[in-house]
């Protein structure tokens, strides 16, 4: 399985700046998946990036709030912008090595405070 | 519309007892896989068991098994001899063999009693 190093952990952020995540695979990877976990929910897909292409974006995200980064194959960005109060939650980034199979990694998730 | 239920939001046992939560989904796919992961207060997210629809051998990881109904479209894990580090909170997840996108259920806090 894949390790994956997401960067920051946490942090706490003024409403109205911008906070870029990275996440760092040690393999090559097809699809990347950032999620948005909000307090004592579930995981909400925000956008599938694909090494060199735009990142398709689930119903309510867009690109101008999250833009996604994907450089290559071990690499990617999800940046949070205008930050808000609401943005407050946790975003993980996660990989498929193999369609299904394999499962899902996931990295340690960050933990984003607006205030 | 594929979906995933977990009905339980939250579930105790006693340390070294056997825990049971359930999963239901909702599908047309015939070719699918089902999961079980388990999120810790530290936040990571760690897979725990996987089921291929394919596949009527129920899985088992050590302590974990998955009594999976096909027909019932039911997927419940089963947690034995329950420690204290089984104590999280625990998703269903639904992905089809033909995309890589996962359907997620709403969780179930497992709380272990010493």
């Amino acid at each position: 399985s894949a390790v994956i190093s997401q960067k920051p952990s946490r942090d706490i952020c003024q409403r109205g700046t911008s906070l870029t995540i990275q996440c760092q695979v040690d393999s090559q990877v097809t699809m990347m998946f950032w999620y948005r976990q909000q307090p004592g929910q579930s995981l909400t897909l925000i956008a599938t990036a694909n090494q060199g292409s735009e990142a398709t974006y689930e119903s309510g995200f867009v690109i101008d709030k999250f833009p996604i980064s994907r450089p290559n194959l071990t690499f990617s960005t999800l940046t949070v912008s205008n930050m808000s109060p609401e943005d407050s939650s946790i975003y993980l980034c996660s990989v498929a090595l193999i369609q299904g199979a394999g499962g899902y990694t996931f990295g340690s998730g960050t933990r984003l405070t607006v205030v | 519309a594929q979906t995933v239920t977990q009905s339980q939001p939250e579930m105790s046992v006693q340390e070294a007892e056997t825990v049971t939560l359930s999963c239901t989904y909702d599908t047309s796919e015939s070719d699918y896989y089902l999961f079980w992961y388990k999120q810790p207060p530290s936040r990571q997210m760690i897979l725990v068991i996987r089921q291929e629809a394919y596949k009527q051998q129920n899985a088992t990881e050590n302590r974990f098994s998955v009594n999976f109904q096909k027909a019932a479209k039911s997927f419940s894990l089963k947690i034995s001899d329950s420690q204290l580090g089984d104590a999280a909170m625990y998703f269903c997840a639904w992905g089809a063999d033909s995309n890589y996108q996962l359907i997620w259920g709403a969780g179930t806090k497992l709380i272990i009693k010493p």
